[in-house]
């Protein structure tokens, strides 16, 4: 069965630090999303993405984070300047229909940022 | 924007007995209702959704309802087994149609 899959598992980073997030969606899949969770919270949305663009982000997503497409197949998110809030578990989704409609999640990555 | 609440926060109940989760939802544009059941250690895995257009929906022992005038959706699952063991989510997409909605999540517990 295909699978939204991510790597690392788990990133610890100093405050301060760029990180990189990364993602493989599945293949046929058009669109794809960041979630993040932090401990003991909702899942909360963070962008999504389509034909090579954001086609929308939270107010969490400001200028510190972006994301990409580098190569086809990978999807990346990176954090420049990590800060102690940004710990969560991330999560990435792909989709073949647009806005979030039966999306796959990956089985995230726990960024701890000290 | 959206906002869902999900109750109860944790539930336990004996195995075969039947369990139920509830949402509510704010946005009445909302048209599209996944539930994700999350495993330890594993990302949120799509197990039954429902559209605006229909009132329930079921798959094996799992069912959703959904009642738009109310705006809530309830997941149910009957003669439940230790594996269903999870915390599981709602969520809902909005007028906008750009991204997911989650409620907070109920920890499930089935004894055996």
């Amino acid at each position: 069965e295909p699978e939204v899959t991510q790597t690392p598992s788990h990133q610890v980073t100093q405050m301060g630090q760029e990180v990189i997030l990364r993602c493989v969606p599945i293949s046929n899949h058009l669109y794809f999303y960041w979630y993040r969770q932090i401990l003991g919270q909702k899942v909360e949305f963070l962008v999504s993405f389509y034909n090579n663009e954001i086609s929308e982000k939270s107010e969490i997503f400001d200028d510190q984070f972006s994301v990409e497409r580098p190569d086809g197949s990978n999807f990346t998110l990176k954090i420049r300047s990590t800060k102690l809030e940004d710990s969560a578990m991330y999560f990435c989704a792909s989709g073949v229909n647009r806005g979030g409609t039966e999306a796959f999640f990956g089985q995230g990555t726990r960024l701890t940022v000290v | 924007g959206e906002n869902v609440e999900q109750h109860p926060s944790t539930l336990s109940v004996q195995e075969g007995d039947s369990a139920v989760i509830k949402c509510t939802y704010s946005d009445s544009a909302s048209n599209y209702f996944p539930w994700y059941k999350q495993e330890l250690g594993k990302g949120p895995q799509l197990i039954i959704d429902i559209r605006s257009n229909v009132g329930e929906k079921k798959d094996q022992r799992i069912a959703v309802t959904l009642n738009k005038t109310a705006k809530h959706f309830s997941l149910h699952i009957t003669e439940t087994q230790p594996e269903d063991s999870a915390v599981y989510f709602c969520a809902a997409i909005g007028a906008a149609g750009n991204k997911l909605t989650f409620g907070g999540g109920t920890r499930v517990l089935v004894k055996p």
